[in-house]
């Protein structure tokens, strides 16, 4: 079982949607975890931090925690073209180990 | 405002030559990562500076070295280069909160080919 698993999409879904991406982890301890967007051919980019349980919004993006079920979502609400990216997931796993999920591609069709 | 500077951007090496690639950061983090990003794998951890002074191994760690020359800068180098390790290379720096890690920051990348 991979440590972090996302699918890998690609997730279409048309202008102005909600976009729903999805990662589970397998380390109960795990205390940070982190959205990042990649376009092709580019570094990753921060998206979204979260530690706690819940919810936690920021403009267009929500990210949820559940460290009972051991999932970590991102929402993108008002889906642009421009959010066509892929999307890794990232979990720290106590230390200062981070272990990224492959990512998921996201198209918005505009 | 540089963040994290990677060199070189692009090389080309034939197996079993060595090379080093350098990483810079001149945010002040105290730790810095190597990263791997191969198609369809996402990023693997090769090594990791918890602060200065200081490297761990990371997930694919063989094959590899590393050095904290200081705060700033964490080099990893390639003994004798293999096929295997044709990949895209990632530098990337965070501060360490209350939590764990804080947000890493990463360079723009080393695109290393080996023929």
């Amino acid at each position: 079982q991979k440590e972090v698993e996302q699918n890998s999409g690609p997730l279409s879904v048309p202008e102005g949607a909600i976009a729903s991406l999805n990662c589970t982890y397998s380390d109960r301890g795990s205390q940070s975890f982190f959205w990042y967007r990649q376009y092709s051919g580019k570094s990753p980019e921060l998206i979204m931090f979260i530690y706690s349980n819940g919810d936690k919004e920021d403009g267009r993006f929500t990210a949820q925690l559940n460290k009972a079920s051991q999932y970590v979502s991102l929402l993108i609400r008002d889906s642009q073209p421009s959010d066509s990216a892929t999307y890794l997931c990232a979990v720290t796993t106590g230390g200062f180990k981070t272990i990224f999920g492959a990512g998921t591609r996201l198209f918005v069709k505009a | 405002n540089a963040g994290v500077t990677q060199t070189p951007k692009f090389q080309v090496l034939k197996t079993g030559q060595s090379m080093t690639l350098q990483c810079a950061q001149d945010m002040n983090h105290n730790s810095m990562y190597w990263y791997r990003q191969d198609p369809g794998m996402g990023l693997r951890l090769i090594y990791y500076s918890a602060s200065e002074g200081t490297t761990d191994k990371g997930e694919v760690p063989n094959g590899y070295n590393v050095s904290r020359l200081n705060k700033r800068e964490f080099s990893l180098r390639l003994e004798s280069a293999a096929p295997s390790q044709t990949s895209v290379y990632f530098c990337a720096s965070s501060e360490r909160g209350a939590y764990g890690n804080q947000p890493q920051h990463f360079g723009d990348g080393t695109r290393l080919s080996i023929l």
